[in-house]
């Protein structure tokens, strides 16, 4: 199975900033790679998909890039709702995996 | 507005079969352009992709768990199902059923609100 392994584990920050969490698959996956924003007790909210591609309603100030196995979800201007866990997840090949998490925290 | 809904029992015992359904409406189960998967989430662990239905008839599984694992489809109630049998305490999780499409079967787009199943004697 593809590993993910997402970098950081955590991070913190304030409202109003830039923040980049990278996400590393261990083959190669084109760019099937989807990113979530999950809040407790919620399921995941899709945000990307196709390495790139924002879901609809998703705000502009998230943004994916990919290069190779390296994929990365940029936040522009984080908002106070923002604040949460983000998975990574390869759908390049079976069986589909995710990421461990990297939670973003209120510095 | 496709819509997923799970329900089953929330506590399953030791070596029994946990059976869980997810209810779709503001759409069909058979419509050709859906794939319609499970996922779970252990307590503090990461997601986890158990496998989906396709078409009523074609299905693909998450090897880790395919020895003691279905899905299927109920085209009558507009519902698939997940049934694992033989469970342990590691399948305690939040269970997902969620929406992928034609070509992208992987991409989940639209996400049930996940339902706890506990095992426990």
């Amino acid at each position: 199975a593809v590993r993910m392994t997402q970098s950081p584990s955590s991070i913190s920050a304030s409202t109003g900033d830039r923040v980049t969490i990278t996400c590393r698959a261990s083959e190669g996956i084109s760019k099937y790679l989807a990113w979530y924003q999950q809040k407790p007790g919620k399921a995941p909210k899709p945000l990307i998909y196709g390495a790139t591609s924002l879901h609809s309603g998703v705000p502009s100030r998230f943004s994916g890039s990919a290069s190779g196995t390296y994929f990365t979800l940029t936040i522009d201007f984080l908002q106070p709702e923002d604040f949460s866990i983000y998975y990574c997840q390869q759908y390049g090949s079976y069986p589909y995996t995710f990421g461990q998490g990297t939670t973003l925290q209120i510095k | 507005q496709v819509q997923l809904q799970e329900s089953g029992p929330r506590l399953v015992k030791p070596s029994e079969t946990l059976a869980l359904t997810c209810t779709v409406s503001g759409g069909s189960v058979t419509n050709t352009r859906h794939y319609w998967n499970w996922i779970r989430q252990p307590p503090g662990k990461r997601l986890e992709w158990i496998g989906y239905v396709y078409n009523s008839v074609t299905t693909y599984f998450n090897p880790s768990l395919e020895s003691r694992l279905t899905i299927s489809m109920d085209t009558s109630k507009n519902q698939f199902s997940l049934r694992l049998w033989s469970v342990n305490a590691a399948d305690t999780a939040i269970y997902y059923c969620a929406k992928g499409n034609y070509g992208t079967p992987g991409n989940f787009d639209i996400w049930g609100q996940g339902t706890l199943v506990t095992v426990s004697s």
